[in-house]
C-alpha cells in the first residue's frame, strides 16, 4: 500500500535554513504536497510539485524531488519563529478525487 | 485560496450526548468534502468522503452509524458524532474540493473533548 514517511522533529536556529525530508512508496504518485499546520489549526497548503518536476521554488520555500529515490524535501530559507509548526508531506496519484496520503508530520521548532 | 470554515473550533460534551460539527465552503461550491480525524502526534486519518446529495463513503473501520455525515448542499457538510465517548475525543478536520482532481482546502479543525 501507499506509505509516506517523515522524521518527527526538527530543531533549527532562527535565520538558518530548515530542510524537512519525506519519502514515499507509491511509484504512481503524481502530485506531492507540503502542508503546514499551526497549533490548533487546520492544514494550509504551502506548495506542491508535479512528479515530472525536479524542483520548485516559491519565495523562501524550495521543494526538491528525487523521483528515482522517491524522496521529497522542503527547504525553508531564513527560518523564522513564525515558521514553527508541523509540516506534512502528502502524495496523490493521478486517479480519483482529491484524497492524498499524508505522512505523520514533522514538528519544526525554531529557536531565537 | 478558497476559504473553508469549520465550526465549532472547540467543543466539550458529556459522554452519551451527540455533537454536530459543520464544515462550510465560503466562496466556492464544494462538490466533495472530506472528514479527517487527527490523533496526537499522528497524521490525518481519512474517515469519509461525501459528495453533495449522496451518501458518504466511509473508510474501512469507521462506523457510519457513529459518525453521521450529511452533505445536503454545495456549501455545507456536517459530521455528527453520536453517543460520544471519551475515546472519540480528537481533532476533526474537514476539507472541501470543487471537483475531481482539484485541490482541496482545509477547515481550521474542531477539537472535541468528551468528558
Amino acid at each position: 500500500g501507499e506509505d509516506v514517511e517523515q522524521s518527527l522533529f526538527l530543531s533549527v536556529r532562527e535565520g538558518d535554513s530548515s530542510v524537512i525530508n519525506c519519502t514515499y512508496t507509491d511509484s504512481s504518485s503524481t502530485y506531492l504536497y507540503w502542508y503546514k499546520q499551526e497549533p490548533g489549526a487546520g492544514l494550509q497548503l504551502l506548495t506542491y510539485i508535479f512528479s515530472n518536476m525536479d524542483m520548485k521554488q516559491d519565495q523562501r520555500l524550495t521543494v526538491l524531488l528525487n523521483k528515482k529515490d522517491k524522496h521529497l524535501s522542503l527547504r525553508i530559507a531564513d527560518t523564522q519563529t513564525g515558521d514553527s509548526a508541523i509540516y506534512f508531506c502528502a502524495e496523490k496519484n493521478s486517479g480519483g478525487s482529491y484524497i492524498p496520503t499524508f505522512g505523520r508530520g514533522t514538528s519544526l521548532i525554531v529557536h531565537p | 485560496g478558497a476559504v473553508v470554515s469549520q465550526h465549532p473550533s472547540r467543543v466539550i460534551c458529556k459522554s452519551g450526548t451527540s455533537v454536530k460539527i459543520e464544515c462550510r465552503s465560503l466562496d466556492f461550491q464544494a462538490t466533495t468534502m472530506f472528514w479527517y480525524r487527527q490523533f496526537p502526534k499522528q497524521s490525518l486519518m481519512l474517515m469519509a468522503t461525501s459528495n453533495e446529495g449522496s451518501k458518504a463513503t466511509y473508510e474501512q473501520g469507521v462506523e457510519k452509524d457513529k459518525f453521521l455525515i450529511n452533505h445536503a448542499s454545495l456549501t455545507l457538510s456536517t459530521l455528527t458524532v453520536t453517543s460520544a465517548h471519551p475515546e472519540d475525543s480528537s481533532f476533526y478536520i474537514c476539507s472541501a474540493s470543487s471537483g475531481l482532481n482539484t485541490e482541496a482546502f482545509f477547515g481550521q479543525g474542531t477539537r472535541l473533548t468528551v468528558v
